[in-house]
């Protein structure tokens, strides 16, 4: 099974801060990696896909990128809303079985 | 638009079969690349991919769960049906069904939209 590791586990940061959250594959995944925006008591929702395509309809706040090995990744949001406050998840497609991160809980300082 | 929808029990006893239905608009399964998946979190904790079936009835499981899992489809009726055997109180969760997006086999692939979850608990 590939695993993804997701740092930190949570962080705190202020309104209009620049947040950037780590996620790394157990092996080479090339672009198979996808961000989810989950809140509480509702379903994930997608924000970025192979790696660095945005999700129609999310804020353009929202970016990911991929360090060219196939296993880092990292999703920036680069000025915090308000409604960012959520858990925030990488999974890979690469293979099954597919595997999400531990999540990261991004909270307001 | 597509829309995605779980339903079945709230409430299992141990050892019984969990039966959940997800039914979908807005997309066909028998369209080439599509999939729908079957994803559970437990309470406070983090996703979990259980099953996934192809447009082509191709099916992929979890290896730890594999053998008390059973996915099917009704391309017809628009519904993928997801049977998990022998519950235990570990399988407590919220169970979400999500549509496979991206390309066919061999391209990058994502799970978008999800349906709201059902909260399946499992107790005697």
């Amino acid at each position: 099974d590939i695993q993804m590791t997701q740092s930190p586990s949570s962080l705190s940061a202020f309104l209009g801060d620049r947040v950037t959250i780590t996620c790394r594959a157990s092996q080479n995944i090339s672009n198979y990696l996808n961000w989810y925006q989950q809140k509480p008591v509702k379903a994930p929702n997608l924000l970025i896909y192979a790696a660095s395509s945005l999700q129609s309809g999310v804020p353009s706040r929202f970016s990911g990128s991929g360090s060219g090995s196939g296993t880092d990744f990292t999703l920036t949001i680069s000025s915090l809303q308000p409604e960012d406050f959520a858990t925030y998840y990488c999974q890979q497609s690469y293979n099954t079985p597919i595997t999400f991160g531990q999540g990261t809980r991004l909270e307001i300082k | 638009q597509i829309t995605l929808k779980e339903s079945g029990p709230t409430l299992v006893k141990p050892t019984q079969t969990l039966t959940l239905t997800c039914t979908f608009s807005g997309f066909s399964l028998s369209t080439s690349g599509v999939g729908v998946a079957w994803i559970r979190q437990p309470p406070g904790k983090a996703l979990e991919w259980l099953a996934l079936i192809y447009w082509d009835d191709e099916k992929r499981y979890s290896p730890s769960l594999k053998s008390r899992l059973t996915i099917t489809k009704d391309t017809s009726k628009n519904q993928v049906v997801l049977t998990m055997t022998d519950m235990d109180p570990v399988d407590t969760g919220t169970y979400y069904c999500a549509r496979r997006g991206g390309g066919i086999r061999g391209k990058p692939n994502w799970f978008d939209p999800w349906g709201q979850g059902t909260l399946v608990t499992v107790s005697s």
